[in-house]
């Protein structure tokens, strides 16, 4: 029973390119969580959502970032025009539902150069 | 706003010690109160998760307990090891949040021989 996949691990963008994470829950699984942890700082969430919903998105940036959670797929969390700014590890997490133990992803590393 | 602190930002200690990591939170009103661990470069791993109307879980040599109306939990590390080595992270989620974690900062420990 594979955990929660998330790639790629590492990810290196110029500025004002385009980064897509991927973030494939663990099996039977309907629930993603985003998180953002930036150096030195603790984790901070970002999007929570199920199959074709977003649920909550009140730690999403306004502009730029976005997320999604297709009927079939990993989950994506999209930034348009990356900035040094959003260097950061992004980790996924997921649940069978709400309120249950949230389990992690190994993380996406971006570094925007 | 619910506000997480963990108390020390760090702590070495030799193999063999019982130790304590504290962590205190701001709004009594949580959900349930998870304990993690991350290692550099990784994602979390799940400890512990205590229900609001819980006092204490416990799992081999981890007990972590949980006073929900002083805002304080502690995990409780016995006979520790070179192993345990990592950063502890506490972290919240609030009734009606949606099972959104507000993490404490961590605690970085260091196990020597």
């Amino acid at each position: 029973n594979a955990g929660v996949m998330q790639n790629p691990r590492h990810l290196v963008r110029r500025r004002g390119q385009e980064a897509r994470l991927r973030c494939s829950p663990m099996k039977g699984h309907s629930h993603v969580y985003w998180y953002r942890q930036l150096p030195e700082e603790g984790l901070k969430f970002m999007v929570y959502l199920q199959k074709e919903n977003i649920i909550d998105e009140s730690g999403m940036p306004k502009e730029r970032f976005s997320a999604e959670f297709p009927k079939e797929g990993p989950s994506i969390l999209r930034i348009q025009q990356v900035v040094r700014g959003d260097s950061a590890a992004y980790f996924c997490a997921s649940s069978p539902g709400q309120g249950e133990k949230l389990f992690f992803g190994s993380g996406t590393q971006l570094s925007v150069l | 706003k619910q506000e997480v602190t963990q108390i020390p930002a760090a702590l070495s200690v030799p193999e063999g010690e019982n130790l304590v990591l504290n962590c205190s939170f701001t709004d009594s009103a949580i959900y349930n109160l998870q304990w993690f661990r991350q290692d550099p470069g990784k994602g979390l791993t799940s400890l512990l998760l205590i229900q609001s109307s819980q006092r204490e879980q416990t799992s081999g040599r981890l007990n972590a307990s949980l006073d929900k109306s002083s805002g304080r939990s502690t995990l409780y590390i016995a006979a520790s090891q070179p192993g345990d080595s990592a950063t502890y992270l506490c972290a919240v989620i609030n009734t009606g949040t949606a099972s959104k974690l507000t993490f404490g900062t961590g605690t970085r420990l260091q196990v020597t021989l």
